[in-house]
């Protein structure tokens, strides 16, 4: 499967704490894009890195991406409750293909 | 509210029956995208349209079709339905089938009893 594997597969922390997640991927891309998903909704487009990027910045967000090593992370900073949900990162590859990663589940405590 | 429609919401239909499931992407947007979501096997990619014309094919099985009308809404017809097609289908929409963020509507959620 040329499908991105988001590690952790889930993650749970206080409010106010940061919130790290990684993406691996396996073809070479284009660009690498973040969702966030609520329970059974649609995605929500957070921040999309060109492969000529290595760091973006997003108010809280901030993604990096190494693209000899096929990986991205996701920063979240002083996490809220409202943050709650999956984040997936998606890839495009050189055949406009797009692949969604399996998904991390963040939970936010108060 | 991302400005993507879909319809219906839910369905529930039998196995080897037939459904069309409609989206109208953003007003503007030309690029309309086709994912399938369950549980077992993640987010997947099926078909992408632009402007009319099919950009790209991902994991979509023979048994289903899509089309993009001249409006620009799309459908995605299923067939011969099984079990394992249950699933929310999301369709989402972007300005363009490059390096531009996808829109996502609420979703179709699909039961196959």
């Amino acid at each position: 499967s040329q499908q991105g594997e988001e590690d952790p597969q889930a993650l749970s922390i206080q409010e106010g704490e940061n919130a790290t997640m990684n993406c691996s991927y396996k073809t070479s891309i284009n660009n690498l894009q973040w969702y966030r998903q609520n329970s059974g909704r649609g995605l929500v487009h957070l921040i999309l890195i060109r492969s000529n990027e290595r760091e973006k910045h997003s108010g809280r967000l901030r993604v990096t991406l190494d693209t000899s090593k096929k990986s991205s992370s996701l920063l979240i900073t002083a996490s809220r409750a409202a943050d709650t949900a999956s984040y997936f990162c998606a890839t495009r590859n050189t055949g406009n293909q797009f692949y969604f990663g399996t998904g991390t589940s963040l939970t936010v405590i108060p | 509210d991302s400005g993507v429609t879909q319809t219906p919401k839910h369905l529930i239909t039998a196995t080897g029956q037939r459904v069309t499931l409609r989206c109208s992407p953003r007003s503007g947007d030309l690029s309309v995208y086709w994912y399938q979501q369950s549980l077992d096997q993640g987010l997947q990619f099926l078909i992408q349209y632009y402007n009319g014309e099919e950009r790209a094919k991902g994991n979509i099985l023979e048994r289903f079709s899509a089309q993009q009308f001249p409006d620009l809404h799309s459908e995605l017809n299923l067939s011969s339905l099984e079990l394992g097609d249950s699933a929310l289908y999301f369709c989402a929409s972007s300005s363009s089938g490059q390096n531009y963020e996808q829109y996502f509507g609420p979703g179709t959620r699909l039961t196959v009893t």
